[in-house]
């Protein structure tokens, strides 16, 4: 069974301050990651992708990957109200005979930015 | 780019009926793949479609299905409908099925009474 962790929060960070997610999964078959951010009552939407161990940055947002720990983060500078959200880390594993199977999602943490 | 679209919006329906849901990929994705959210389970992957074929199934019982159409749109079909079953519908699509990233329509909320 795989199995995506993240602790569900709430997380409070101060504006202007970095807000630092973390996420966990069980697969060590699991080649990309991603993280989605949802507001409430919205779809979720595609904020930052990995693929390779080590930093990528895009904006304000830094994801980290290390496989070899099976852990993944979100880092989030200058961290504004409107970043007040649930992110939901999901990853994708490889099956043997080829392919690829669904995004398997963690339950999200939820981050709260105070102004 | 317009985004995914997903039709109807809303749906209320009574334990033992079926329900069909409809979702419009991104213009030039191949790839549509299917999730269901609700409180308790979070986000769970229910299939994916490519090519009009069925690459992928998650654990779902049989009540849900799913099919793709040439021009990539899809729709998936859920019969004798439970309680259980109320969930935020969601379609995400991607280029093809070695593109990972996908990106996700509104939603179908559907509630079964």
């Amino acid at each position: 069974q795989k199995e995506v962790e993240q602790n569900s929060g709430p997380l409070s960070v101060p504006e202007g301050a970095i807000a630092s997610l973390n996420c966990t999964y069980s697969d060590r078959g699991s080649q990309s990651f991603f993280w989605y951010r949802q507001y409430s009552g919205k779809s979720p939407e595609l904020i930052m992708f990995i693929y390779s161990n080590g930093d990528k940055e895009d904006g304000r947002f830094t994801a980290q990957l290390n496989k070899a720990s099976q852990y993944v983060s979100l880092l989030i500078r200058d961290s504004q109200p409107s970043d007040s959200a649930t992110y939901l880390c999901a990853v994708i594993s490889f099956r043997g005979g080829g392919g690829a199977d669904g995004l398997t999602f963690g339950k999200g943490t939820h981050l709260i930015i105070q102004p | 780019k317009a985004g995914v679209t997903q039709t109807p919006r809303y749906l209320i329906k009574t334990r033992g009926q079926q329900v069909t849901l409809s979702c419009s990929p991104i213009s030039g994705h191949r790839s549509v793949s299917w999730y269901q959210q609700t409180p308790g389970q979070g986000l769970q992957f229910l299939f994916e479609y490519f090519s009009e074929t069925q690459r992928n199934k998650g654990n779902f019982p049989g009540r849900f299905s799913g099919r793709q159409f040439s021009n990539s749109r899809s729709e998936m079909n859920v019969s004798t409908l439970e309680l259980g079953d109320s969930a935020l519908y969601l379609c995400a699509s991607s280029l093809t099925v070695t593109h990972y990233e996908q990106y996700f329509g509104p939603g179908t909320r559907l509630t079964v009474t």
